[in-house]
Parts: C-alpha cells; sequence; structure tokens
C-alpha cells in the first residue's frame, strides 16, 4: 500500500505570507496527485489535479509543483478566506487511492 | 454541470442497517469511477472503497473491506454505501466523489448511531 505523509500538520501564518505544504509518497507515484481545500462544514474542493494543474476557478496564488515522491502546495499570498485543511491525495494505485493526514492553516 | 447529491443525514441504533446514496447528473454516469470517503468527527479524510457503475466492479481499501458494501445502480445513476450493523464507531460524515481523483464530491452525509 502507498502511504502519503504531510508537513506541518499545521501553521499560522500572516495574511500576505508565501505558505508551502508538503505531501511525500512512501514509493513513487509520477504525478498521480491532487490537492484538496476543506472548510469546516463543507465538503472538499479540488484546488490541483496531476500534482501541478490548477483546476479552472481556483485563484491563481494557489500553485502544485513535484513529482515521484515529493510534492508541494504553494500559496504565494495567503488570504483570510484561505484559512482550511489541505489534504494531498494519490490516485496512482489506480482505482485504489490514499489521502494524506491534512494541513491545517490559520490566519494570525 | 455535473454534480452529486447524496441522501440526507441518518440517526441509527447500533446493529441496524443502513443504505445511504449518491446521485450522479451531468455527465455518463457509467464511464467514471465513483468513490466513497469517510471523515470521522474531526479527523481526516479516510479513502474507502470505489465503483465502476458500468460494470460493478468494486475495490475496497483494506480498512473497510467486509466492513461496508458498495454498489450502484446505473438505471438511475446512483451509488449507494451500506451496512449491515451499524456501531457506533461508524459516526462520520461520508462523501462521495467522481472518479480516482475525486472531483466533484457530494454534499456529504452524516450519519450518526448511538443508543
Amino acid at each position: 500500500d502507498i502511504q502519503m505523509t504531510q508537513s506541518p500538520s499545521s501553521l499560522s501564518a500572516s495574511v500576505g505570507d508565501r505558505v508551502t505544504i508538503t505531501c511525500r509518497a512512501s514509493q513513487g507515484i509520477r504525478s498521480d496527485l491532487g490537492w484538496y481545500q476543506q472548510k469546516p462544514g463543507k465538503a472538499p474542493k479540488r484546488l490541483i489535479y496531476a500534482a501541478s494543474s490548477l483546476q479552472s476557478g481556483v485563484p491563481s496564488r494557489f500553485s502544485g509543483s513535484g513529482s515521484g515522491t515529493e510534492f508541494t502546495l504553494t500559496i504565494s499570498s495567503l488570504q483570510p478566506e484561505d484559512s482550511a485543511t489541505y489534504y494531498c491525495l494519490q490516485h496512482n494505485s489506480y482505482p485504489l487511492g490514499t489521502f494524506g493526514p491534512g494541513t491545517k492553516v490559520d490566519i494570525k | 454541470e455535473v454534480q452529486l447529491v447524496q441522501s440526507g443525514a441518518e440517526v441509527k441504533k447500533p446493529g441496524e442497517s443502513l443504505k445511504i446514496s449518491c446521485k450522479g447528473s451531468g455527465y455518463d454516469f457509467t464511464s467514471y469511477w465513483i468513490g466513497w470517503v469517510r471523515q470521522m468527527p474531526g479527523k481526516g479524510l479516510e479513502w474507502m472503497g470505489i465503483i465502476f457503475p458500468g460494470d460493478s466492479d468494486t475495490r475496497y481499501s483494506p480498512s473497510f473491506q467486509g466492513q461496508v458494501t458498495i454498489s450502484a445502480d446505473k438505471s438511475i445513476s446512483t451509488a449507494y454505501l451500506q451496512w449491515t450493523s451499524l456501531k457506533a464507531s461508524d459516526t462520520a460524515m461520508y462523501y462521495c466523489a467522481r472518479h480516482v481523483d475525486m472531483d466533484p464530491w457530494g454534499q456529504g452525509t452524516l450519519v450518526t448511531v448511538s443508543s
């Protein structure tokens, strides 16, 4: 089974800060990874697919990079509405998948 | 617009059975996998299993194999998640999502199991 880790588990940053979240896979998964944002009481929403492609309608301050075993989600200029928990999901083990444990982002 | 609409919240007692649903619209339901995800209170997302409605090919995460059953009725574009004997530990929000890369998602179904 492919295991996913995320770091950090939580962070607190100021509006305008650059924020980076890392996701690591226990084995190579090519670019078969997405990033999801979940706000309290809401369903998750996909931000990035195929590791680096921006979902339509998602602000351009969000970006993804990486391939193989290490991936990053970057928010270039943190906004108040970005307070949420972020998850990565690998689907290289098609059609099975594994989520990362999540990173909670708070605004200072 | 591609949309998944889930059935409403449920309150059940331990030992009862339950079947919740996820109806797809706006796309060819038979051509995309539908996955199910559990989120226990205050916890992260857990990938449970997935079904291909076109031929009912179903796969489960090892953690959920034997604990739940995933099915689909392609004639009404609906996928299901069911339990034969609920436990208090099944209390959670359950989401469906389209395809292996999970987009879009249903709104979620809250299942509460309490005596």
